[in-house]
């Protein structure tokens, strides 16, 4: 079956970066994309880009543009978030999700990982 | 794209018919999709392409509309359908979700 599984929680000091992975298993990797969308605490859902798997493609949102690296690793089947300069308004869940050639549909998710600054 | 949904906030009874609104800001097609997230969980796809129903989602809910207006529809409210409902449009990037609709138990 379908898994995302993504790395633990941190707590960085404003400032810092965050790098956030997920390890996919359960279909082949190499012929999707992975979207990252990020949860601030009882708000709603921020798409913060999408990084194919089978390309050197990949879309940053423009409010991250020069503050989010996104990188996929084939061979360990693993994406990466990288987010820098951090805030307490980044404090948030990021999930990681399956989003077919980037077409914004996001099927299978991650569990998220909580990211505090602090 | 700004997407709006209504109620924020709903309560309803075990078998009660439940109908949420998504409003985008311009023409998105049939681009929208509906998840439903309960608390301390990842989101679920529940319909994609404003209709279409995926694997494994009960019958009850449906989805109608295109363009700017859009419906989620649960037929029959049952215990586990309790949740927060976001839509979302896929029609261009940023993609962006409704602030999300709540559905508590009355």
């Amino acid at each position: 079956q379908v898994q995302l599984v993504q790395s633990g929680a941190e707590v960085k000091k404003p400032g810092a970066s965050v790098k956030v992975s997920c390890e996919a298993s359960g279909y082949t990797f190499n012929s999707f994309g992975i979207s990252w969308v990020r949860q601030a605490p009882g708000q709603g859902l921020e798409w913060m880009g999408w990084i194919s798997a089978y390309s050197d493609n990949k879309n940053p949102a423009q409010k991250f543009q020069g503050r989010v690296s996104m990188t996929a690793d084939t061979s360990t089947r693993t994406a990466y978030m990288e987010l820098r300069s951090l805030t307490s308004d980044d404090t948030a869940i990021y999930y990681c999700a399956r989003d077919i050639q980037g077409r914004g549909n996001f099927d299978y998710w991650g569990q998220g990982s909580l990211v505090t600054v602090s | 794209i700004q997407m709006t949904q209504s109620p924020s906030s709903l309560s309803a009874f075990v078998g009660d018919r439940v109908t949420i609104t998504c409003r985008a800001s311009q023409g998105i097609r049939s681009h929208l999709n509906w998840y439903q997230q309960k608390p301390g969980k990842a989101p679920n796809l529940l319909i994609s392409a404003a209709s279409s129903l995926q694997s494994g989602v009960p019958s009850r809910f449906s989805g109608s509309g295109s363009e700017t207006e859009f419906t989620l529809i649960i037929s029959s409210l049952q215990p586990e359908d309790f949740a927060t409902y976001y839509c979302q449009q896929s029609y261009s990037t940023p993609r962006t979700f409704g602030q999300g609709t709540k559905v508590e138990i009355k």
